[in-house]
């Protein structure tokens, strides 16, 4: 099956730092590609719709100057974390779709 | 907004008994999918059912999609150790599977040796 790839698998920083997470689809090309986030036992909330060479589509609720997405390439988005804190520790999961979705590994940030 | 609920939210089952996790969708979805979260990992496709009664079986696993399209189930006949983990409904209210996906709570699954 496609493969999607995330970087860092995990991330600890202090507060008020900004975070970069790296979604990279392997074999195939995403014009679209979808970020979730994921607290402990709880399911995936979709936070944003990354469009490749436009601007992403926020989910209601989801501060779009605080989680920065940018789509450079058709097999590259980013979701950068602005200014963390402690509160926006969790695992951020993206998928990319072909026939169905393919989720990444996710990437576990803990601010401190 | 579109929600998907699904119950129940735990099940703690001894090895070779069944389990059953149920999604009910707030509006008739284009297509449901469901996916297994083991501990630590990440949601990993099982199956998609797009037509409506549509029932699909992978080995011990039956999937069912409702008449309305708006509800569907998940069966394990038998469970094994290996079938711990999370199971997770998504329904997608849009045309194609690629579309955004609004997950169930998901049903954590215990199975005890």
């Amino acid at each position: 099956g496609a493969v999607v790839s995330q970087h860092p698998s995990w991330v600890i920083c202090k507060s008020g730092t900004s975070v970069k997470i790296e979604c990279r689809s392997l074999d195939f090309q995403a014009t679209t590609m979808f970020w979730y986030r994921q607290f402990p036992k709880q399911s995936l909330m979709l936070m944003a719709t990354s469009n490749e060479g436009s601007k992403a589509t926020y989910e209601q609720g989801v501060e779009k100057d605080k989680f920065l997405i940018n789509h450079a390439s058709l097999t590259l988005s980013t979701l950068t974390v602005t200014s963390a804190h402690p509160e926006d520790s969790s695992f951020y999961i993206c998928s990319a779709p072909i026939d169905t979705q393919y989720f990444g590994p996710g990437t576990r940030l803990t601010v401190l | 907004g579109q929600q998907v609920m699904q119950i129940p939210q735990y099940q703690h089952v001894q090895e070779g008994e069944d389990f059953t996790t149920y999604c009910n969708s707030s509006t008739t979805l284009s297509n449901i999918q469901w996916y297994k979260q083991r501990p630590g990992g990440h949601p990993v496709f099982l199956i998609q059912l797009v037509k409506s009664g549509e029932v699909k079986k992978q080995k011990r696993l039956t999937f069912q999609f409702g008449e309305a399209k708006k509800n569907s189930s998940l069966h394990i006949t038998a469970t094994q150790t290996t079938d711990v983990g999370t199971y997770f409904c998504a329904g997608n209210a849009g045309g194609t599977s690629y579309g955004k996906l609004t997950f169930g709570q998901g049903t954590i699954l215990t199975v005890h040796p």
